[in-house]
């Protein structure tokens, strides 16, 4: 199956840093989506970027498909930015669906 | 409008017992998938259904049953509970139908099982 690698797998910064979390998958998705994961467990969405580049106020996501990888960006961090990061990509066989997670950053913003 | 809703927040069960848990999907939404996530691990898939029909199977084995309902909300079942499958159970909806849907997630139900 396809396999999803997250890097840096931590992340400890000083508030109003700025950082750069990668996603790299071995094979061609459909669809790739970031998560923020909060200390309850709470999935929240980031962004749907299968291709291209968004931006939603600090964040900004780019996928480039063709050499399968993904990058988002956090500028400016504060404290609540701190939590598990976690990039998910799904492919769909024939209607036989399934998101694939990556590995995780946890990301840690110190006062 | 409101989320993605999971019930309970919370179970404690023992070794051997049966559990079911719950999920009903955003308004509107058809096609709905369960993950396991294990403690310092990314959420695995389990199953997803779409207009009440099974579309994906995880790794998991057959102790682990799922359904959907006309209204389209879903349960997971776990017969024979072992230790292992202590983990945070968490329930995602789309609207389906087409891939290039995004996934939402409900706030997960947390398994403790001794």
């Amino acid at each position: 199956g396809i396999q999803v690698e997250q890097s840096p797998p931590d992340l400890i910064l000083q508030e109003g840093a700025n950082s750069t979390l990668r996603c790299n998958f071995s094979d061609s998705v459909n669809n790739l989506q970031w998560f923020h994961q909060n200390p309850w467990g709470q999935l929240i969405n980031l962004f749907y970027i299968p291709s291209g580049t968004k931006q939603n106020g600090r964040l900004s996501a780019t996928t480039v498909a063709t050499e399968r990888y993904s990058l988002l960006y956090i500028s400016s961090s504060q404290t609540t930015d701190s939590g598990v990061y976690f990039c998910a990509v799904l492919i769909s066989n024939f209607g036989n669906e399934k998101l694939t997670f990556g590995t995780g950053t946890r990301l840690t913003i110190i006062p | 409008d409101a989320g993605v809703t999971q019930s309970p927040t919370h179970l404690i069960k023992t070794r051997g017992q049966h559990v079911t848990l719950r999920c009903s999907p955003i308004s509107g939404h058809k096609s709905v998938s369960w993950y396991q996530q294990v403690l310092g691990q990314g959420p695995q898939f389990i199953f997803q259904y779409y207009e009440k029909e099974e579309r994906g199977r995880g790794n998991f084995p057959d102790r682990f049953s799922a359904r959907q309902f006309p209204n389209y909300s879903s349960e997971l079942n776990v017969n024979a509970l072992l230790l292992g499958d202590s983990a945070l159970y968490l329930c995602a909806s789309r609207r389906g139908g087409i891939s290039y849907n995004e996934q939402f997630f409900g706030p997960g139900t947390r398994l403790t099982v001794l």
